[in-house]
């Protein structure tokens, strides 16, 4: 079945250092990828997606693309703050939406 | 409005008590979900409602028992649950099943259950 392979975290982090969380996906045809968010205490939010293969996702400097050669979308941001310190979690989905296969999400801590 | 809403925020509950979690969407998205969310973990699917009707459930036990009145409104009924029933409770929204697929989903807050 479809699954998703995302590094182990946590990822401790200086402020204005580069990040880089990788996800690796198995699925069959052609599915969405996102990388979602969730700060301390809340729900996830949508942070970027990508439908097809080269499509780019990017959002407040986090940035992934969609590498079908390589079954990735590594997330990546050039200078973290603090308040990045989130869970991360990279899913897939098919297109006809029916289910969402997460991560199992990279924590992320940014020090001052 | 571009909010999924979720009430109560936290819950404490007995394994006899029986409660109700509630949701509110008015994207006008067709599609809502129930997760759980354990500690540490990824969010895990329970249930779909897909126009009002029920699509997909993951084999949750009877205890949990999903609603849909209309399509801004999403309720998960709970009775005599366990402790290890105890988790965050999220609930989604997307623009129909394929809008998951092409443009993600929509997530409220969650609720924070426990179970005594």
């Amino acid at each position: 079945g479809d699954s998703v392979t995302q590094m182990e975290g946590p990822v401790t982090l200086s402020e204005e250092a580069f990040l880089t969380i990788n996800c690796t996906y198995t699925a069959t045809g052609y599915p969405s990828l996102f990388w979602y968010v969730q700060y301390p205490g809340e729900g996830l939010q949508l942070l970027l997606k990508a439908t097809k293969a080269d499509d780019k996702g990017s959002n407040k400097g986090f940035e992934a693309t969609y590498r079908k050669e390589t079954t990735s979308f590594h997330l990546e941001k050039g200078s973290v703050q603090v308040s990045d310190s989130a869970v991360y979690f990279c899913a897939l989905s098919d297109r006809r939406g029916f289910k969402t296969i997460f991560g199992a999400g990279t924590r992320l801590f940014v020090k001052a | 409005d571009t909010e999924v809403t979720q009430t109560p925020k936290h819950l404490v509950m007995g394994m006899t008590n029986k409660k109700s979690l509630k949701c509110e969407q008015h994207m006008g998205h067709r599609a809502m979900y129930w997760y759980k969310q354990k500690a540490k973990k990824p969010p895990e699917l329970m249930f779909v409602y897909s126009y009002e009707k029920l699509s997909i459930n993951e084999s949750v036990p009877s205890r949990f028992s999903p609603e849909c009145p209309n399509s801004s409104l999403l309720n998960l009924h709970l009775h005599a649950l366990q402790p290890e029933d105890s988790a965050l409770y999220l609930c989604a929204s997307s623009q129909g099943l394929a809008g998951a697929g092409h443009n993600g989903q929509f997530f409220g807050p969650g609720t924070r259950l426990t179970v005594l």
